[in-house]
């Protein structure tokens, strides 16, 4: 039973470029959360997807940063013209299926470097 | 929005003592309070949680008690071993989860 899948694990983009992190939720799970966690700080929500929809994106800056979660595939979190602050971890996080909507599982991160 | 408070941010303990994380929250409509666990350059795991009609919940050394009316709630680790150090989050949700700043247990052999 494979878990939440996050690629790629590492990611260096250079200032202006774009970076596209991808996110596999867990089997039978239907609910998708993007956080971002900052070196030594808690982890913040970005935004709430569910297939085809996006139904929270309150945490998300308005500019740059988009997400999607298709019908088909992965979720996807898009940041163009990156910046150096933008050098965080991404995780995402399922939850849904025949379990609970409440518990939510994480993915093991993509760490974004800006240089 | 919520906001959620947690302490102490650093804790030591002698390997066999018991550790306590408290964590207060704001929203009153959060229902649902989990705690992760986050090992250095690792993912957050899930090691405990808790709905909002029940006020105690135990897991082995684990266990997690919910104060509604207080909005507050806390983690207890008994028996602490070495592999309890990490970093632990509270959260709270409504649907979405808003997490405490975390707290660096470390356990002394």
């Amino acid at each position: 039973n494979a878990g939440v899948m996050q690629n790629p694990r590492h990611l260096v983009r250079r200032r202006g470029q774009e970076a596209r992190l991808r996110c596999s939720p867990m089997k039978g799970h239907s609910h998708v959360y993007w956080y971002r966690q900052l070196p030594e700080e808690g982890l913040k929500f970005m935004v709430y997807l569910q297939k085809e929809n996006i139904i929270d994106e309150s945490g998300m800056p308005k500019e740059r940063f988009s997400a999607e979660f298709p019908k088909e595939g992965p979720s996807i979190l898009r940041i163009q013209q990156v910046v150096r602050g933008d050098s965080a971890a991404y995780f995402c996080a399922s939850s849904g299926g025949a379990g609970s909507v409440y518990e939510q599982y994480f993915g093991p991160g993509t760490r974004l470097t800006v240089t | 929005g919520e906001n959620v408070e947690q302490h102490p941010s650093t804790l030591s303990v002698q390997e066999g003592d018991s550790a306590v994380i408290k964590c207060t929250y704001s929203d009153s409509a959060s229902n649902y309070f989990p705690w992760y666990k986050q090992e250095l350059g690792k993912r957050p795991q899930l090691i405990i949680d808790i709905r909002s009609n029940v006020g105690e919940k135990k897991d082995q050394r684990i266990a997690v008690t919910l104060n509604k009316t207080a909005k507050h709630f806390s983690l207890h680790i008994t028996e602490t071993q070495p592999e309890d150090s990490a970093v632990y989050f509270c959260a709270a949700r409504d649907y979405k989860l808003t997490f405490g700043k975390g707290t660096l247990l470390t356990v002394n052999p």
